[in-house]
């Protein structure tokens, strides 16, 4: 069983509805993640939270807007999202980071969204 | 640019034989390298890791390879399974938090 949670496991919202994502962990882990997944493709970095700061933001466009409330949450909140935004959102979380420490990634199983 | 390129979207193999899947990178310099099996619909899982001072890592019937000449890290499958079948996604770890992901090869065991 995954120790990272996610809700709602799946969501559909119309192009102007606002919704948020959230993921918990309680692993102590330091570092959050957000990946959003089209079909039969990889995962693809969205942002990184390490310490409950915005470390990295892959350029994603404003209407995704990440929250970090405390070390153990994650929020996505979407707002004004387009059809081809739909894919699944995945949250993941580890101890942290550093040449010479693991970073194996936690997953949660996702949350199916869909934009009509 | 960095590139993960792994080396084909889908292996088909039967029952009992051993897999391998490549995982070829370009402009990374990786202290480490990660290799994730998802299943459809879940949740990447955390397979193996190997170091850069490694060679060789495994764990029950997996084996990693890790060469930094060749830019290159091979997955082994031993006496693979048809539950084996998911697809195999490889990271490699520059000790940063930006964790990219290679383009992944669909595995299936055929019975």
């Amino acid at each position: 069983d995954t120790e990272v949670t996610q809700t709602p496991k799946h969501l559909v919202m119309g192009m102007t509805n606002k919704k948020s994502l959230k993921c918990e962990q309680h692993m102590g882990h330091r570092a959050m993640y957000w990946y959003k997944q089209k079909a039969k493709k990889p995962p693809e970095l969205m942002f990184v939270y390490s310490y409950e700061k915005l470390s990295i933001n892959e350029s994603v466009p404003s209407r995704f807007s990440p929250e970090c409330p405390n070390s153990s949450l994650l929020n996505l909140h979407l707002h004004a999202l387009q059809p081809e935004d739909s894919a699944l959102y995945l949250c993941a979380s580890s101890q942290g980071t550093g040449v010479l420490r693991t970073g194996e990634l936690f997953f949660g199983e996702g949350s199916r969204l869909t934009v009509l | 640019s960095q590139k993960i390129e792994q080396n084909s979207e889908a292996l088909n193999i039967q029952e009992g034989k051993t897999a391998t899947l490549t995982c070829n990178y370009t402009n990374y310099s990786p202290a480490y390298l990660q290799w994730y099996r998802q299943d459809p619909g879940r949740g990447p899982v955390f397979l193996l890791l190997i170091r850069e001072n490694e060679k060789e890592k495994r764990k029950e019937r997996l084996k990693v390879t890790f060469d930094t000449t060749l830019k290159q890290s091979l997955f082994h499958i031993t006496a693979s399974q048809p539950a084996d079948s998911a697809t195999y996604l490889c990271a490699p770890g520059t000790g940063t938090y930006k964790y990219i992901f290679g383009t992944g090869t669909r595995l299936k065991v055929l019975a």
